[in-house]
């Protein structure tokens, strides 16, 4: 399974962006960049995901660099809220009947300090 | 997104014991997904389960110890065979959809 890595824990002040790097050098062609959030020992929460493009929704963008080995989550205007643990995640996926799962990282511990 | 409805949200066991949890989704999917997330740890996969069929265990998880059920494509329980203390951790379960995947709020279980 590709392995992610993510620095386990960032800072970032109310209001700016939060920047959030991963790796992913062993990825392959067809597995896909997950992001997914957990506060406070709840359930994962979805953020985005993407194959090559660059992606973006009402939470996040998602940077992926053109070699694919790395890929970066931007939160525009961090709130308080976003305090979370984040976790990078490939989706792998096998067979020819849909078989796939995310295998969880370490996460970084994003911090939002007013 | 699928709905999860997980039951129980929490509870503390004997050393001993078993406990089975359940796991119901509003929509019919085709895998269904087991994670445990020991305190202060990221999420760990046991096991997936497709209706109809065994579930597939990720090593280090066996089915005597986390037997699965999937009886149909909205619900599947998972029990916890035997604990012991070490067995105390986040039990969630997860779906995949269109927009990727969903996880349930998770059993919080505990040992004494």
């Amino acid at each position: 399974d590709a392995k992610t890595t993510q620095p386990p824990s960032m800072d970032c002040a109310e209001g700016r962006a939060a920047n959030l790097p991963c790796n992913h050098s062993t990825i392959s062609g067809n597995e896909y960049v997950y992001w997914y959030r957990q506060i406070h020992s709840q359930g994962p929460q979805y953020i985005i995901h993407g194959l090559k493009n660059n992606e973006t929704n009402e939470m996040a963008s998602l940077i992926i660099t053109e070699d694919r080995k790395s890929s970066t989550l931007i939160l525009p205007h961090a709130t308080l809220r976003d305090t979370a643990v984040y976790y990078c995640i490939v989706r792998v996926a096998w067979g020819n009947f849909g078989n796939e799962k995310l295998t969880f990282g370490t996460g970084t511990r994003l911090t939002i300090i007013p | 997104s699928a709905v999860i409805s997980q039951k129980p949200s929490r509870d503390i066991c004997q050393r001993g014991t078993s406990l089975t949890i359940q796991c119901q989704v509003d929509s019919q999917v085709t895998m269904m997904f087991w994670y445990r997330q020991q305190p202060g740890q990221s999420l760990t996969l046991i096991a997936t389960a497709n209706q109809g069929s065994e579930a597939t265990y990720e090593s280090g998880f066996v089915i005597d110890k986390f037997p699965i059920s999937r009886p149909n494509l909205t619900f599947s329980t998972l029990t916890v065979s035997n604990m012991s203390p070490e067995d105390s951790s986040i039990y969630l379960c997860s779906v995949v959809g269109f927009y990727g995947y969903t996880f349930g709020s998770g059993t919080r279980l505990t040992v004494v």
